[in-house]
């Protein structure tokens, strides 16, 4: 059964700073892992997707990589804003028409 | 488009009552599925459709039941209501099984009292 392990559970940054968010998966035989964004009270708002077969992705200051083999994913978010707080959610998609969560990371940026 | 959009937003209901979640989707998408966020657990999926007419179990299916008479609706339905089910029920869609990138709604809370 595929496990999902983000570390750390919660981050506690000041405006402007680099971060690193990271994820880990037991199995890894998987067809992509996704990032997510929730904001308290509010839905998934999708923000990477990194298929097996790709390292990486940018989508303007994040940038997700994939080591598949190690089972390991980070999300690297440049240059954190105070708008950049909420939980960020790893979901790995093992081919079974399912994704298996992650219990988040709470990111707080202060201005 | 309005993507992923769930009827109703908040419910409350008292033990033993019925009611059905509402799920639709205006992407053309073939697959949908029902998640549960709760404290602590991280969201765990309920039920999946492949297709119009097609359902499958998730990880915790127990008392909860799903139709997809029509592909772009997917209906959670609780027969009978209990205190554990009180949750924030998430429906998400995608286009494929294997690379499809998934899209959520923005969910439903229920609280079972």
């Amino acid at each position: 059964k595929q496990e999902v392990t983000q570390i750390p559970a919660a981050l506690s940054v000041p405006e402007g700073e680099n971060l690193v968010l990271n994820c880990s998966f037991t199995d890894s035989a998987i067809y992509n892992l996704q990032w997510f964004r929730q904001d308290p009270g509010k839905g998934l708002t999708s923000l990477l997707l990194i298929q097996s077969s790709q390292r990486e992705q940018t989508s303007g200051r994040l940038n997700a990589s994939l080591d598949k083999s190690s089972g390991r994913s980070t999300l690297y978010i440049a240059a954190s804003q105070p708008g950049d707080s909420a939980t960020y959610l790893c979901a790995v998609n093992s081919g079974y028409s399912t994704l298996t969560f992650g219990k988040g990371t709470m990111l707080l940026v202060s201005p | 488009n309005a993507g992923v959009t769930q009827t109703p937003k908040f419910r409350v209901l008292k033990t033993g009552q019925s009611m059905t979640l509402l799920c639709a989707q205006d992407m053309n998408h073939e697959y949908m599925y029902w998640y549960r966020q709760d404290p602590g657990m991280g969201l765990r999926l309920i039920h999946y459709s492949v297709g119009e007419g097609t359902t499958a179990k998730g990880e915790v299916p127990d008392g909860y039941n799903v139709s997809r008479l029509k592909k772009q609706n997917f209906l959670l339905g609780l027969e009978s209501a209990a205190p554990s089910q009180t949750s924030v029920y998430f429906c998400a869609s995608s286009y494929s099984r294997a690379g499809g990138e998934q899209f959520f709604g923005p969910g439903t809370r229920l609280t079972v009292l």
